[in-house]
């Protein structure tokens, strides 16, 4: 079954202590592979996305990367700001613009 | 910058009653649109791809005759929830590709639909 897991499901850390967050992919094809955030009550923010296995991608505090069976999101010294939900996302197959979608990590940051 | 913009952001109704979110493209043509639900502390499950001028097509499990959807023109569609009972609250949040990317979805805000 095509599927994608996120763990874990929630990490808390302090301000300034980095960390990763792993999205394993279970589909035929890939075509595509997004990470999202999404602040609480809000629709996802679009961060990355990564297509094929070696890609790395970097945005302030945030670098996603992509191997044949997983991707990681690095959250390098992070602020409270950086508190929110982490969506990873999968287009496979003949699926056009169909993502689905993991649990999602909830990231909480201490100062 | 290209925005989807959904109203209404939240709502409230009696069971029993019909419920229509708009979702509308905002500087931008959507011929496409999607439309996910979101259960407390789950994942964005796809409900339905909704195409401009032609019938919606709904993921496995959806009623079609419970969400229906239209997408009358290239920057509105909308949801509309049918007879809803308390087991639909949920956030559905609708989206729309190629803004930032030709795969990439931009995302409404959503909106909270609570069922007395």
């Amino acid at each position: 079954e095509d599927q994608v897991t996120q763990s874990p499901e929630a990490l808390r850390l302090q301000e300034g202590e980095s960390s990763s967050l792993n999205c394993s992919y279970t589909v035929s094809g890939l075509r595509g592979l997004f990470w999202y955030r999404q602040d609480p009550g809000k629709g996802p923010e679009f961060l990355f996305t990564l297509y094929s296995a070696g890609e790395e991608k970097e945005k302030e505090r945030l670098k996603a990367t992509l191997t044949k069976k997983e991707s990681f999101l690095h959250i390098t010294a992070p602020k409270p700001e950086d508190s929110a939900t982490y969506l990873c996302a999968a287009i496979y197959g003949g699926a056009t613009n169909k993502l689905i979608f993991g649990t999602g990590t909830l990231l909480a940051v201490q100062p | 910058g290209a925005v989807v913009s959904q109203h209404p952001s939240w709502v409230i109704c009696k069971s029993g009653t019909s419920v229509k979110i708009e979702c509308r493209s905002l500087d931008f043509q959507a011929t496409t649109m999607f439309w996910y639900r979101q259960f407390p502390k789950q994942s964005l499950m796809l409900m339905a791809t909704s195409n401009e001028g032609s019938k919606a097509t709904y993921e496995q499990g959806v009623e079609k005759d419970k969400f229906l959807i239209n997408h009358a023109s290239l920057t509105l569609s909308t949801l509309t929830v049918t007879s809803a009972h308390p087991e639909d609250s949920s956030f559905y949040i609708c989206s729309a590709p190629g803004v930032i990317g030709a795969n990439v979805l931009t995302f409404g805000a959503g909106s909270r639909l609570t069922v007395l």
